[in-house]
């Protein structure tokens, strides 16, 4: 199986910030890469697919870089909505896995 | 409005057995790749399974803690997808989610999309304990 780690595994900041979250695999997804958010209580929802595309409604704070084994995920400005726990997915191979997520907290 | 709505969340015990499903609306529900996707109470996403539409041959595939115990099905008269979970253990206790399959961006190197799960049901709560 491909194992997904990103790091950190929670941050703080604050509204305005700028986060970069890392995700790295254990071996070359190509560009087989994609970020989800999930606030508590909610389900998640898809951010970037193939590793750099925003997906439709998304709002343009939010990019994504990355190929082979390792991807970040930029938030450009955070705001009071995306404090919330951030996973990223391969989509290489089944069976397919998450990493194990970054919360980013409120400073 | 593409829906997903999941039912059958219950507590069993140890060795129980229980049958979620998932109605779908708002899109063409026979052309979607379905996925299952959990998670433990305080603990990270984990896959389960999915099963792509009859015309791309209906192939399900699932993790490996619940190969042998768990099936995904679907019936496309009433646009459902369901997770049937058999020997089921105390590790099993989760939010269980549905999700549509979107294919993205063709890789033409590789012959295949780039999937995602594009859209997530409210989940449904199973709890395996004695």
């Amino acid at each position: 199986d491909i194992q997904m780690t990103q790091s950190p595994s929670s941050l703080s900041a604050s509204v305005g910030d700028r986060v970069t979250i890392t995700c790295r695999a254990s071996q070359s997804i190509n560009s087989y890469l994609n970020w989800y958010r999930q606030t508590p209580g909610k389900a998640p929802n898809l951010l970037i697919y193939a590793a750099s595309n925003l997906r439709g409604g998304v709002p343009s704070r939010f990019s994504g870089r990355g190929s082979g084994t390792d991807f970040t995920l930029t938030i450009s400005s955070l705001q009071p909505e995306d404090f919330a726990t951030y996973y990223c997915q391969q989509s290489y191979i089944t069976p397919l896995t998450f990493g194990g997520g970054t919360k980013v907290e409120i400073k | 409005e593409v829906q997903l709505v999941e039912s059958g969340g219950d507590l069993v015990k140890p060795g129980g057995s229980l049958r979620l499903s998932c109605e779908a609306s708002g899109f063409t529900f026979s052309h979607a790749w379905m996925s299952w996707v959990r998670q433990a109470p305080g603990k990270g996403l984990e896959w389960v399974g999915r099963i792509k539409s009859k015309n791309d041959g209906g192939t399900i595939d699932y993790a490996v803690p619940v190969t042998g115990r768990f099936t995904i099905s679907r019936d496309d008269s009433i646009t459902t997808v369901y997770l049937q979970m058999n020997s089921l253990k105390t590790e099993d206790t989760a939010v269980y989610y549905c999700s549509m399959v979107s294919g993205y961006s063709y890789d033409y190197r590789r012959g295949t999309y780039h999937y995602a799960m594009d859209v997530w049901g409210q989940g449904t709560t199973v709890t395996v304990s004695s």
